[in-house]
């Protein structure tokens, strides 16, 4: 099993539609938690940090689930701008403090 | 407008080639890192600096040597290298070696093509 999944997509969603996109983690150890948005032939950037109680910023909403060990990540009302490649990334899945990637998952919102 | 510039932005280089990447960040950090991203592949962590000194180096080839001269200042020396090593070389910096709340910055990387 993978440290960090990801279904690859692409997602594609109408303009407007709610769309929700998983990782998976295999270390129940793991520490920490982000999401990382990363737009074509552009560096990643860091989206949301992913809290134990859930956290919400505007449309975006990131929630962990430690007893299914796995990351989710909402976007509400969606807009032609947040198509891009949605990196998780899982602090310790590797063990220690090490981050780790997942290969992302591409989002295409549509018109 | 990013804190941490890369250059170049894009750079091909023949097998027998000697090349290096620079890196700069303007935000005070005191960890650096050259990530390597393929198609199709998650990051992959290749060297860490803390502090100008070494901490991690994820069994790279030794054709790849990086350098860090200063807290704000990270190269990458490319040598020998193999079609293979085609990628985009992505430069991050972060306040503090711990990750858990000090997250990474991302330089705007180099997309290296080797022939």
């Amino acid at each position: 099993r993978k440290e960090v999944e990801q279904d690859p997509g692409p997602f594609n969603v109408p303009e407007g539609a709610t769309v929700a996109f998983n990782c998976t983690y295999s270390n129940s150890a793991s520490q920490s938690f982000f999401w990382y948005r990363q737009d074509c032939r552009k560096e990643p950037k860091l989206l949301m940090s992913v809290y134990s109680s859930g956290n919400e910023d505007g449309r975006f909403t990131a929630q962990l689930n430690r007893a299914s060990q796995y990351i989710s990540l909402l976007i509400r009302d969606s807009k032609l701008s947040d198509s891009a490649t949605y990196l998780c990334v899982v602090v310790g899945a590797g063990g220690g403090n090490k981050l780790t990637f997942g290969t992302g998952t591409q989002l295409k919102v549509e018109l | 407008e990013t804190g941490v510039t890369q250059t170049p932005r894009h750079l091909v280089m023949g097998m027998t080639n000697k090349k290096s990447l620079k890196c700069e960040q303007h935000l005070g950090h005191n960890a650096m890192y050259w990530y390597k991203q393929s198609a199709k592949k998650p990051l992959e962590l290749m060297f860490v600096y803390s502090l100008e000194e070494r901490v991690e180096n994820n069994s790279v080839p030794s054709r790849f040597s990086p350098e860090c001269p200063n807290s704000s200042h990270l190269f990458l020396h490319l040598h020998t290298l193999q079609p293979e090593d085609s990628a985009l070389y992505l430069c991050a910096s972060s306040q503090e070696l711990t990750p858990l709340d000090s997250p990474l910055h991302f330089g705007n990387g180099t997309r290296l093509t080797v022939t």
